[in-house]
């Protein structure tokens, strides 16, 4: 089993729902991921945390908001989500973000927007 | 821009069959490459990783695979598939650009018993 734990496993939102998914690791690792996963499709990365701070949007618009509040945790806000964003949310770590360290994936978010 | 390619969409073999999925990338810097393989359900995992050194690394469950730098291909390699290796087959590499982890479209193996 993934030592990467993601809660809900499953939520479903309106449009004008604002809604948090959350991600916990207890290995320590200081890298922190959020990515985003279609049917069928690869995952895209949307967020890097690297020792608590932001260190990559890859152009996420505004209504996907990450927070790090510590080490071991990572946030996604939700806020007046569009259809076309109903996916699987992955969250990951690594030891930090340097380029050999491998990711560790949760089980995900599978989210429905309606 | 950089790109991973994975060339084959479904794959599907018998038990015992041989396996080899390609994975070429578009990008000329050094690179660090990875298989990754997401079982039914379950979450990505890691299968083996390339950073340097020996060109050929073994990976859990029998896997291996080879890294050809003039071709950019790292490909993954299983002489004898199971059924229990029915799964989609990630390539994904890290462009050294602080975490930044670039997969491929993915292959789905189906392996019929």
């Amino acid at each position: 089993d993934t030592e990467v734990t993601q809660t809900p496993k499953h939520l479903v939102m309106g449009m004008t729902n604002k809604k948090s998914l959350k991600c916990e690791q207890h290995m320590g690792h200081r890298a922190m991921y959020w990515y985003k996963q279609k049917a069928k499709k690869p995952p895209e990365l949307m967020f890097v945390y690297s020792y608590e701070k932001l260190s990559i949007n890859e152009s996420v618009p505004s209504r996907f908001s990450p927070e790090c509040p510590n080490s071991s945790l990572l946030n996604l806000h939700l806020h007046a989500l569009q259809p076309e964003d109903s996916a699987l949310y992955l969250c990951a770590s690594s030891q930090d973000n340097v380029e050999a360290s491998p990711l560790h994936f949760g089980n995900g978010t599978r989210l429905t927007v309606t | 821009a950089q790109s991973v390619s994975q060339h084959n969409h479904h794959v599907i073999l018998s038990e015992a069959a041989s396996l080899e999925l390609g994975c070429n990338y578009s990008y000329g810097g050094t690179v660090n490459l990875f298989w990754y393989v997401q079982y039914p359900g379950q979450h990505l995992q890691l299968l083996l990783k390339y950073f340097s050194g020996d060109p050929l690394v073994k990976g859990i469950k029998g896997f291996e695979a080879e890294f050809i730098k003039s071709k950019f291909s790292f490909n993954l390699r299983k002489p004898s598939v199971q059924w229990s290796d029915t799964a989609e087959y990630f390539c994904a590499v890290n462009l050294n650009q602080g975490g930044k982890l670039i997969f491929g479209q993915g292959t789905e193996l189906s392996v019929k018993p």
